[in-house]
């Protein structure tokens, strides 16, 4: 079955850290994104790519990376330039920008 | 700027109908979505609308589309505990602008 993997489903980063967080899609879609939930804040958008090896900065990319090396994976990475990291991230991918996404199961990721 | 617009919280007794409700600003938005998301887990497209489309039904579900005033309806009949969840409206033009979601609970 198709379908988008996030890894690990819960994480725990120690001040000062960086933590990489797994997406990996194997629907062939064109584009994929990366949001991060807040209770009470809804969806907001840290980085998303339309193809390999292209992102763009979403609206909250201050203290995050990515990369896009392969169509299949999408990865971000909590960097220690992040003040507050603990939230709920989510992946997603789209056929190409905008159509309908298909979004992960999430990451939880707490700072400790 | 866009911005997608709903009520934070919705009460429903088991049993009756569920209004949840959205506004949006971008008129050129193409489709609008419907996405559920239960506890610690991703968001599920429930349903779509074209912007072409005043109604939509699917089963219990049913989408209400007034472009005139942009605003976007989900109705959810026969209310059931596993409907308990948030519910989040989206609009897409280029990119999918999502709402902060309505946290539906259901009253015994």
């Amino acid at each position: 079955d198709g379908g988008i993997t996030q890894s690990p489903k819960y994480l725990f980063r120690k001040e000062g850290q960086n933590v990489t967080l797994s997406c990996e899609q194997n629907l062939n879609h064109d584009a994929m994104y990366w949001y991060r939930q807040d209770p009470g804040q809804g969806l907001r958008l840290i980085y998303y790519s339309q193809i390999v090896n292209d992102f763009q900065k979403g609206d909250i990319a201050e203290g995050y990376s990515v990369s896009r090396e392969k169509k299949e994976s999408f990865p971000l990475t909590v960097t220690s330039a992040q003040k507050n990291p603990t939230a709920f991230y989510l992946c997603a991918s789209s056929i190409e920008e905008g159509y309908g996404y298909t979004f992960g199961s999430g990451t939880r990721l707490t700072v400790v | 700027g866009e911005d997608v617009e709903q009520s934070l919280f919705l009460s429903v007794r088991e049993g009756d109908s569920s209004v949840i409700n959205c506004t949006y600003t971008d008129s050129s938005s193409t489709y609008l979505y419907w996405y559920k998301q239960e506890p610690g887990a991703g968001l599920q497209l429930l349903t779509y609308i074209f912007s072409n489309m005043d109604m939509k039904q699917d089963q219990r579900l049913t989408v209400l589309l007034n472009k005139k005033d942009k605003h976007l309806s989900l109705r959810i009949a026969d209310t059931q505990t596993g409907d308990s969840a948030i519910y989040f409206c989206a609009e897409r033009d280029d990119k999918i602008i999502f709402g902060k979601g309505t946290r539906l609970h259901i009253l015994p």
